[in-house]
């Protein structure tokens, strides 16, 4: 069975561009959760999307957005990037809200420069 | 006051011997907690999860809830060099819509 795959696996933008990270869950799992994961510190929350809809934000700008699929994969978009975005992006999938079987993707390395 | 506190090491235990791991929480109503394991340069592997007062067992890993003190642990024994890896605390609120929340991590490092 595939894991929780993400694409692509580096991306590489200059600042003020936008950035489109995807993921797809493993199958059969309808929730998808995005983290970022900045050099040496831990995984700050970004979004979390179940069922096709947004079911909590962290304390992140506007301009982090996403959204779900019918096939509930998911993406996430970074308008306007700033020097400080630069992280690891990470995906998690759960078989539904409450997270007991939660699994990472590989994550996506943005590098903004 | 930070949701999840972990110290952020390194933590640095001989191969063999116990380590110990802590974690304090903010949210008095949290319910579910989880602890991960993350090589470098890779991402966050489940280890265990505990949802009730008391151990929890799994191999050599054990983990250690005491909600009253809002505190979760992990016990890792019989230390290997492989277990060498930052380890993540993860804590769940108590509604269904409750975001996960990480704590920064701890740096274990296993000393042969």
């Amino acid at each position: 069975e595939a894991g929780v795959t993400q694409s692509p696996t580096h991306l590489i933008k200059t600042r003020g561009q936008q950035a489109t990270l995807r993921c797809s869950p493993i199958s059969g799992h309808t929730s998808v959760y995005w983290y970022q994961q900045a050099l040496g510190l831990g995984l700050q929350f970004l979004l979390w999307y179940d069922e096709g809809e947004e079911r909590n934000r962290g304390n992140f700008p506007p301009r982090f957005s996403g959204r779900q699929f019918p096939n509930y994969s998911s993406e996430l978009n970074v308008n306007a990037l700033e020097l400080e975005d630069s992280a690891l992006y990470l995906c998690a999938s759960s078989p539904g809200r409450a997270w007991t079987e939660a699994f990472f993707g590989q994550g996506t390395r943005l590098t903004v420069v | 006051q930070k949701e999840v506190e972990q110290n952020s090491g390194p933590l640095s235990v001989p191969e063999g011997a116990i380590a110990s791991l802590n974690c304090t929480y903010s949210d008095r109503g949290s319910q579910s907690f989880f602890w991960y394991r993350q090589y470098s340069g890779k991402s966050p592997e489940l280890i265990m999860s505990i949802y009730s007062n008391g151990d929890k067992e799994d191999g050599r890993f054990t983990a250690q809830l005491n909600k009253a003190s809002q505190y979760v642990s992990l016990l890792i024994r019989d230390s290997q060099p492989s277990d060498s890896a930052t380890y993540l605390c993860a804590v769940k609120g108590y509604s269904s819509a409750s975001k996960i929340i990480f704590g920064s991590g701890t740096r274990l490092s296993i000393r042969p």
